[in-house]
């Protein structure tokens, strides 16, 4: 059964500018979950899909979106992007809300 | 309150000791409290969870006990092994938010052959 992949694994992006990130769940996982993580503030919570519908959303700004398709997958984006958005994004899902979470090995964006 | 407090920061075994990591959270609204296991380069990946109707549940090596009148939980990690060598998170979620999790700061453990 494959896991959770997210592409790309690594991004390498200017100031200002923006970027999509994608997530494809295990088969038949409906939920999908994104955070971020960095050394200073650890893992955060951004948002949460469950069937093409944000559930959750984290305390980040506007600038960070996202969105399901009908076929689970999800994409991130983050527009006008800042030093402090390099880190590391993970993607996680699962069967429902409320289950265990399988996360995949991330994006690591950084900014420059 | 959201925050869940782990502690120690780091952790250093010998092979074939008990690791012990602690976390406290405040919002008593969690009902779900996951431990993950994060090598370099790697998502975090789920070791064992367990519910506030059970005060402990053990899973191989791997123990979590839950105090609900503390707000404590910890990972107890028996004969542990060089490769434990990671980064632990303890987390907690309530069922009402669904799948957001809210992480400790993470204890790097090292256990040494």
């Amino acid at each position: 059964k494959a896991g959770v992949t997210q592409t790309p694994r690594y991004l390498i992006k200017t100031r200002g500018q923006q970027v999509t990130l994608s997530c494809s769940p295990i088969s038949g996982h409906r939920s999908v979950s994104w955070y971020q993580q960095t050394p200073g503030q650890g893992l955060q919570f951004l948002f949460e899909y469950f069937s093409e519908t944000q559930r959750n959303k984290g305390n980040f700004p506007g600038r960070f979106s996202g969105r399901q398709f009908s076929n689970s997958r999800s994409e991130m984006n983050v527009s006008t992007l800042e030093l402090g958005d390099s880190a590391l994004y993970l993607c996680a899902s699962s069967f429902d809300s409320g289950s265990g979470y399988t996360f995949g090995s991330g994006t690591r964006l950084t900014v420059v | 309150q959201q925050q869940v407090k782990q502690s120690p920061q780091s952790l250093i075994v010998q092979k074939g000791g008990i690791s012990i990591i602690n976390c406290a959270y405040e919002n008593t609204a969690f009902d779900y409290f996951p431990w993950y296991q994060q090598f370099p380069g790697k998502g975090p990946a789920l070791l064992i969870a367990i519910r506030p109707d059970v005060s402990e549940k053990k899973e191989g090596r791997f123990t979590i006990s839950f105090n609900k009148s503390a707000k404590q939980f910890s990972l107890h990690i028996m004969d542990s092994q060089p490769g434990d060598s990671a980064t632990y998170f303890c987390a907690a979620s309530k069922s009402s938010q669904g799948s957001r999790l809210t992480f400790g700061e993470g204890t790097q453990l090292t256990v040494n052959p």
